[in-house]
């Protein structure tokens, strides 16, 4: 079956350090990838997608390439704001089966110290 | 722009009660989902919808019901509540069935079981 292996949290860094959240999954088919965030008290807002290999998700200054030779999508970004403190999941959708099934990785909790 | 509304926000059950935790969006999605969130474990699936009078299970579907009978409306029913269905419940929903569109989330529904 699918499956989402997260980087163990928690991360906590100094504004304006470089972030590296490490991903890779387990997959039938071409998966969807995914980064989702969640703010505290809220729902999962999308965060980037890569729905083939070697595409580049971004938005807010993060990104993530979808490497499917390393089965892997690491979140990154250059220079974290206090304000990117939050919990971040990885998920992919695959293609075969059930297409909308999200699976989530356990999620990283980031927190951004001024 | 309500997007996936969630209510209750925070109920408290004793053991053996159930209740009916209700979801509705306004974006004509057709597909709907309903996840748990666990300490350590991201979000899990519960039951989902591909559209009106359409419902099938995710991973942990024992104890829970659903049922879809308007594309707006996706209701969660706990029929015995069991302690070890304290968690944080998601709803959300996404357009068309490729699975690569992103799924929008409604902000959850903390709920603890006595």
């Amino acid at each position: 079956g699918n499956s989402v292996t997260q980087m163990e949290g928690p991360v906590t860094l100094s504004e304006e350090a470089f972030l590296t959240i490490n991903c890779t999954y387990t997959a039938t088919g071409y998966p969807s990838l995914f980064w989702y965030v969640q703010y505290p008290g809220e729902g999962l807002q999308l965060l980037l997608k890569a729905t083939k290999a070697d595409d580049k998700g971004s938005n807010k200054g993060f990104e993530a390439t979808y490497r499917k030779e390393t089965t892997s999508f690491h979140l990154e970004k250059g220079s974290v704001q206090v304000s990117d403190s939050a919990v971040y999941f990885c998920a992919l959708t695959s293609s075969s089966g059930s297409a909308r099934q999200l699976t989530f990785g356990s999620g990283t909790q980031l927190t951004v110290l001024p | 722009n309500a997007g996936v509304t969630q209510t209750p926000k925070f109920q408290v059950l004793k053991t053996g009660q159930s209740m009916t935790l209700q979801c509705a969006q306004d974006m004509n999605h057709e597909y709907m989902s309903w996840y748990r969130q666990d300490p350590g474990m991201g979000l899990r699936l519960i039951h989902y919808s591909v559209g009106a009078g359409i419902t099938d299970q995710g991973e942990v579907p024992n104890g829970y019901n659903v049922s879809r009978s308007t594309t707006e409306d996706f209701p969660l029913r706990l029929l015995s509540a069991a302690p070890s269905q304290t968690s944080v419940y998601f709803c959300a929903s996404s357009y068309g069935t490729s699975g690569n569109q992103p799924q929008h989330f409604g902000d959850g529904t903390r709920l603890s079981i006595l």
